[in-house]
């Protein structure tokens, strides 16, 4: 998978708790994103870094946060989930326009 | 508003037939265009790619026609095999972005009948 690890890669977690993935990478590239999978939506980008400390939002941040201390990891916090946020999670990684995935975290919100 | 459509969600299609998969896109500054290919339970993979100063791009068994015109795209499998069954998702980016963010469409399921 192109050097990229996502941790972990299942959760269960109950509404109103707070959940973090986390997303490795030892390409040293320099673009990481966050984005999630659901049936009838395809892929929709949630934020995604350009730099150490350096994120934007994508199309669907609302409800998400990332930080980026480090170049090879890159985190997606859900401050309080909920059950809409029930998803399939990627992490990607690029140095040019072509995107490398993760294998995905499947989280689920009970 | 989705700028990456892909409609007709899946497709079947006997081994060593074409398959064909169509892709639409809205925004003119697209300039650069992928397919992925995802198998259950893995992450998208790349597949090919073709910028918007070609027509067509060839990989093998896989080739990307490009009609800027009509905004609109394929992807050709020829000849379909058993181990092609996966979603494939066309995505677009424009590269004066500068920041890589691809646009994806939702994907069409292929199903290869051997």
């Amino acid at each position: 998978d192109a050097g990229i690890t996502q941790s972990p890669r299942h959760k269960v977690t109950e509404t109103g708790t707070p959940v973090t993935l986390r997303c490795h990478q030892t390409e040293n590239h320099r673009y990481m994103y966050w984005y999630r999978q659901d049936p009838g939506h395809g892929l929709r980008l949630i934020h995604y870094s350009y730099g150490v400390k350096d994120t934007d939002k994508g199309e669907v941040s609302d409800g998400y946060s990332v930080s980026r201390s480090k170049t090879e990891d890159f985190l997606l916090t859900l401050e309080s989930a909920t059950s809409s946020q029930t998803s399939v999670y990627f992490c990607a990684i690029s140095d040019n326009e072509k995107l490398f995935f993760g294998s995905g975290t499947q989280l689920s919100v009970l | 508003d989705q700028q990456v459509k892909q409609n007709s969600p899946s497709l079947s299609v006997q081994e060593g037939r074409i398959s064909i998969l169509n892709c639409d896109y809205t925004n003119s500054m697209f300039d650069y265009f992928l397919w992925y290919k995802k198998y259950p339970a893995e992450g998208p993979t790349f597949l090919i790619s073709i910028s918007s100063i070609k027509d067509k791009n060839e990989d093998g068994r896989f080739t990307v026609f490009l009609n800027k015109s009509a905004k609109h795209l394929s992807l050709h499998i020829v000849p379909s095999q058993p181990g092609d069954s996966a979603v494939y998702f066309c995505a677009a980016t424009s590269r004066g972005y500068g920041n890589n963010r691809l646009a994806f469409g939702k994907g069409n399921q292929v199903v290869v009948i051997p």
